[in-house]
């Protein structure tokens, strides 16, 4: 079973502050993916890898980085968190092409006061 | 016309039920076509590929109609733990995108 791991599941941070989010695979998958989820508006794609040092901005990148130094790891970061990033983020992976299904990790839920 | 589009529900039926959700695409180009299904505070998980001939995987019915653009998940024998919300996801061809619909809301009732 692909495993996809988010490294915190709930995360509190301040306004102004930079964050981290962490997601590893475990499944050798070439693509990775990074989604907020908010209420009435559905899964957005902020960013997303297909290799190692790779990336492609999604639909909403802006505020957001992300880095892909190694094939398992996809980091998003917050480079200076505002209220509006409060949010559930979702990482996912699938393997190479893009007629793969994603799997996702479960989750982190980061509140920006 | 939107990328994707799905009626929100909610639906509520009885058990035993069947229920069947339609999904809109606006791109023609699109290849792929999967359902998912996300539980309250979960993340969404695959339910099913949506195959060219149509697939079935149990109570679970997907169809695809490339001419009107749409495809279609029908549950039938609905069970509490089908309540859920549904996920539509396409593929946008050859731009390294697949695009969510909003969902549909589906609440099984005793």
């Amino acid at each position: 079973d692909v495993k996809v791991t988010q490294s915190s599941r709930y995360l509190v941070k301040r306004t102004g502050e930079k964050v981290f989010l962490e997601c590893v695979q475990d499944m050798d998958h070439e693509n990775m993916f990074w989604y907020r989820q908010d209420p009435g508006l559905g899964l957005r794609l902020i960013y997303f890898s297909y290799d190692v040092k790779m990336k492609e901005k999604g639909d909403i990148p802006e505020g957001y980085s992300v880095s892909r130094e190694k094939k398992e790891r996809f980091s998003l970061i917050l480079e200076s968190a505002s209220t509006n990033q409060t949010s559930m983020y979702l990482c996912a992976s699938s393997f190479e092409g893009w007629n793969s299904p994603l799997h996702f990790g479960n989750g982190t839920r980061l509140t920006v006061t | 016309r939107k990328e994707v589009e799905q009626d929100p529900g909610p639906f509520n039926v009885p058990e035993g039920a069947t229920v069947a959700f339609n999904c809109t695409y606006s791109n023609s180009a699109s290849q792929s076509f999967f359902w998912y299904r996300q539980d309250c505070r979960k993340e969404p998980k695959l339910l099913m590929s949506v195959y060219s001939s149509g697939n079935e995987d149990g109570r679970f019915t997907a169809q695809l109609n490339r001419a009107s653009q749409y495809i279609s998940l029908l549950i039938r024998d609905s069970k509490l733990s089908d309540s859920a919300t549904y996920l539509c996801v396409v593929s946008g061809g050859s731009n390294y995108k697949l695009t969510f619909g909003k969902g549909t809301l589906l609440t099984v009732n005793p």
